[in-house]
């Protein structure tokens, strides 16, 4: 099953926030975040292993809800550098690993 | 941080050829690498776990015979896709996850060109 995530896109202008969903009908061992910017490739962001978890560096976090079925990634004060699509998925390797469909992310001057 | 390149950049083929491309990890060693197949506009795809010394874990649909991977070293694992078809055509990137760390190092992925 692929994790769903939301929106599927959203604009911003620069210094605004966003909050990206990825939910998955069954718990998750872990969830992965992953930026990729246009014609590059994906960049890791942050792993999130504990139900409860929040984690992270600088301006974004993510969290990881009890169940491990939902994370949130939470981009605060966003910069034109936040632009590009963001993906969510379990740890691969898992011989069916499915990412999320990604959610596009514009952020404007 | 860590740098992984993917040789080469691009390519463009006939159908019918086989193409071998290359990921090696440049600052430290990895026994595990990761091989992703993206078409456009579309998400990740996992091809397979590398695995140093030993064979490829491959995921669910994709055809080993035709993906082949071979991991020989600590720093260098290779994708060939053989006897190419248009369909093939995609954007490769292979990731290394260092010993004891979940995190993962994209290489710059390969453009795979199938005429």
């Amino acid at each position: 099953q692929q994790p769903v995530q939301s929106p599927q896109a959203v604009i911003l202008r620069e210094g605004e926030d966003a909050v990206i969903n990825c939910s998955s009908s069954k718990a998750l061992y872990s969830v992965h975040w992953y930026r990729q910017k246009h014609g590059e490739a994906p960049v890791f962001l942050m792993i999130l292993l504990k139900g409860g978890e929040q984690k992270g560096h600088e301006k974004i976090s993510a969290s990881f809800n009890e169940k491990k079925q939902q994370s949130s990634l939470y981009l605060t004060a966003s910069q034109l550098s936040y632009s590009g699509t963001y993906f969510c998925g379990p740890p691969p390797g898992g011989f069916k690993t499915i990412f999320g469909a990604g959610t596009r992310l514009f952020v404007k001057a | 941080g860590a740098v992984v390149s993917q040789h080469p950049s691009w390519v463009i083929c006939k159908s019918g050829t086989s193409v071998k491309i290359e990921c090696r990890s440049l600052d430290f060693q990895a026994t595990t690498m990761f091989w992703y197949r993206q078409f456009p506009k579309q998400s990740l795809m996992l091809m397979a776990t590398s695995n140093e010394g030993s064979k490829a874990t491959y995921e669910q649909g994709v055809e080993k015979d035709k993906f082949l991977i071979n991991h020989a070293s600590l720093t260098l694992s290779t994708l060939t896709v053989t006897s190419a078809h248009p369909e093939d055509s995609s954007f490769y990137i292979c990731s290394v996850r260092p010993s004891r760390t979940d995190t993962q190092y994209f290489g710059p992925g390969t453009r795979l060109t199938v005429l």
